[in-house]
């Protein structure tokens, strides 16, 4: 199983959107509404910030938001804030029991 | 609070093996399935495998890179996943992580580091 990709970097000013592009294939990300969305600072366990496509746990800003078309998943990421740098990862279900993880995109606010 | 605590990682050389502990506290473990998650330094997540419950037969999967070394499996009376890792590469090396399925990865552990090197 390949892992989904994402661009490497994505950049914003504060208060901007920024939106982080996660692509796979029918047999995972398009074949499944299981996609879930990961934030990492340095150092720290990765927290959970989208999951079911679009769906936010509590306690996490409406800022952040998910969606789906075809084999691309997509974070975005509204009114940008400091806090808000850090790595992202997206995960699907892919089927056979498994999941896999996106190659991660590192948010940079400007 | 749901708590997961890593445990066992260490220094260990090529060839050897390790078993990695996850305890858990703070919800129902055994209503719990259970993964496994890997990142090398500077690198991105690699899921591992799971583990599901006594109700789903305990079944488990693990990810084709590991599959017939690593070993996942859980003692629901301890709350603990565990994680058995036999002949070990230098391409281990890396955090691992136990993490709850609860809607997603919804809780993560701190992490233990292994390190494979002679």
């Amino acid at each position: 199983q390949s892992a989904l990709t994402q661009p490497r970097s994505v950049s914003g000013s504060p208060g901007q959107s920024v939106t982080i592009s996660c692509t796979g294939t029918s047999t995972d990300v398009g074949g499944y509404n299981y996609v879930s969305w990961y934030q990492q600072h340095p150092g720290k366990a990765p927290k959970l910030m989208i999951y079911a496509v679009t769906e936010r746990p509590s306690g996490v800003p409406d800022r952040f938001s998910g969606s789906k078309s075809g084999n691309t998943a997509s974070l975005t990421i509204s009114g940008l804030q400091a806090e808000d740098e850090a790595d992202y990862y997206c995960c699907s279900f892919a089927g056979s029991d498994t999941d896999v993880f996106g190659t991660g995109t590192e948010v940079t606010v400007l | 609070e749901v708590q997961l605590v890593e445990s066992g990682g260490g220094l260990v050389q090529p060839g050897g093996s390790l078993k990695l502990s996850c305890a858990a506290s703070g919800f129902i473990f055994s209503g719990s399935t259970i993964h496994w998650v890997r990142q090398a330094s500077g690198k991105g997540l690699e899921w591992l495998g799971r583990i599901r419950t006594k109700a789903n037969t305990y079944a488990t999967t693990h990810a084709e890179t590991v599959k017939g070394r690593f070993t996942i499996f859980r003692d629901d009376s301890k709350s603990t996943a565990y994680l058995q890792m036999n002949s070990l590469k230098s391409e281990d090396t890396a955090v691992y992580y136990c993490t709850r399925e609860f809607l997603a990865h919804d809780s993560w552990g701190q992490g233990t580091l292994v390190t494979v090197s002679s």
